[in-house]
């Protein structure tokens, strides 16, 4: 059974660098798949960030794309997000996920971490 | 970005149908991506319930189903019990600004 696992802090200060690590157990992430982050303002819809392909390419949200960086370290069945400059706009439930990738951009997500709230405050 | 619209909320007996609405335009639905639709209950995350417009996961009741015709989408749920009362999503790909996924804003479910 595929499980994810976010971690990292849970507060973070404006105008710094959110980064939050997702860990994979149950499946090794060299071994196929995408995987994808997404965030849940407190009372809003998820908003997906961005995904990180088999072969480390990666595909971001427009609207973040310019402060979104997704990482993968395989030795460690982890990848990582980090945003940048933050501000209370970012406050969210951020959660990691496994995509189902689909010819077609017809992707889905189909295992969810549990989510980590991440609040932007000083 | 373009938006997919969902009713705010929905309500019906237990024992009930009730259809959640997923409406969006020729950039995403009705540029022939598939819909997905997932159910989220109170402080958890997000559960695929639907994908490719009409399957269910393994384990997912066949009160479940889904549709697509044009640009809409839409989630039924017959014998509605208490336990579906939930927050429900769709979620397709929208091929504007370079693409990318798209959310509905979600429909909370009560079962009266």
């Amino acid at each position: 059974q595929v499980q994810l696992q976010e971690s990292g802090p849970g507060l973070v200060k404006p105008s710094e660098t959110l980064s939050l690590t997702c860990t994979v157990s149950g499946y090794s992430i060299s071994s196929g798949y995408h995987w994808g982050w997404f965030r849940q303002p407190p009372g809003k819809g998820p908003e997906w960030i961005g995904n990180l392909d088999r072969g480390g390419n990666t595909f971001y949200n427009p609207s973040l794309k310019s402060r979104v960086t997704i990482s993968v370290d395989t030795s460690k069945n982890q990848f990582s997000l980090r945003l940048s400059s933050v501000t209370a706009a970012d406050t969210a439930v951020y959660y990691c996920a496994r995509v189902q990738s689909v010819a077609g951009f017809k992707d889905y997500f189909d295992y969810w971490g549990q989510g980590t709230l991440v609040t932007v405050s000083s | 970005q373009s938006v997919l619209t969902q009713p705010p909320s929905v309500s019906g007996a237990p024992g009930q149908r009730v259809t959640i609405s997923c409406t969006g335009s020729s950039s995403n639905i009705g540029a022939d991506y598939d819909v997905h639709w997932y159910q989220q209950l109170p402080g958890t995350a997000p559960k695929l319930l639907i994908y490719g417009n009409s399957n269910r996961p393994s384990g997912v009741p066949d009160r479940f189903s889904g549709s697509k015709s044009g640009t809409s989408a839409s989630l039924a749920i017959t014998g509605l019990q208490a336990e579906d009362e939930a927050d429900y999503y769709c979620q397709s790909y929208d091929s504007s600004l370079g693409g990318h996924v798209l959310f509905g804003g979600g429909t909370k479910l009560t079962v009266l």
